[in-house]
């Protein structure tokens, strides 16, 4: 079964450093997801592509998160400065079209666990 | 956006039916609802999806009244590997805080 890959599974860095996160989603799974998840709490959406393209990030803090997915395949999520409160579960899925809104499934990975000392 | 309410945390033994009930009193009329389920250090994974009345796949049950303004996710016989957190989501990219639910022996 085609999975959703991330890289690394865990990073340690000390604030004020930069961390970059990576994300295969499913092959021609045109929809890619970030997400972050505070301990305790559900995942939070913080940023969409539909192919290339940014659907929204209006929940992605801009001064220090960044992502890209340059060539709508596979994306980077990176963060500069990190911050000690950026110690979280980040999670990547996919979704075939991302145009069936509601009714479409997302296919998460296994996520990357920051811890920011 | 709809907003989900769920009971935080809920407790079963091994063989037990448990049912999940999630109130979203908002839901709009194109709105499905949609439950995850998620292990610790893993992300969600698809459980299921329904719109109105009785939705059954080989994991679970989902019951949606009339109204749509709520729904119960049944898991027939758990075992220990369901422990998790249910996630109801009635807005796709919306996750709240979920239900914990701890099955014993």
């Amino acid at each position: 079964e085609a999975e959703v890959a991330q890289s690394p599974r865990y990073k340690i860095t000390e604030k004020s450093q930069a961390v970059a996160f990576w994300c295969d989603p499913i092959s021609g799974h045109a929809t890619l997801y970030w997400y972050r998840q505070i301990l305790g709490q559900g995942p939070e959406l913080l940023v969409q592509f539909q192919d290339e393209s940014v659907v929204d990030d209006s929940q992605l803090p801009k001064d220090r998160f960044s992502a890209e997915r340059l060539k709508g395949v596979d994306s980077t999520l990176k963060i500069q400065p990190a911050e000690l409160g950026d110690s979280a579960m980040y999670l990547c899925a996919s979704s075939l079209t991302g145009l069936a809104g509601d009714k479409e499934t997302q296919y998460f990975g296994p996520g990357t666990r920051l811890l920011v000392l | 956006l709809a907003k989900t309410t769920q009971p935080i945390s809920m407790d079963s033994y091994e063989g037990q039916e448990v049912n999940i009930t999630c109130s979203h009193n908002n839901i709009a009329t194109n709105d499905y609802i949609t439950w995850y389920q998620q292990f610790p250090s893993q992300g969600p994974r698809f459980i299921i999806q329904g719109y109105k009345t009785k939705v059954t796949n080989e994991v679970a049950s989902l019951f949606i009244p009339a109204d749509r303004k709520s729904s119960t996710l049944s898991l027939p016989r758990v075992s220990l590997s369901d422990t998790a957190v249910y996630y109801c989501l009635v807005t796709t990219l919306t996750f709240g805080k979920g239900t914990m639910l701890l099955v014993s022996p």
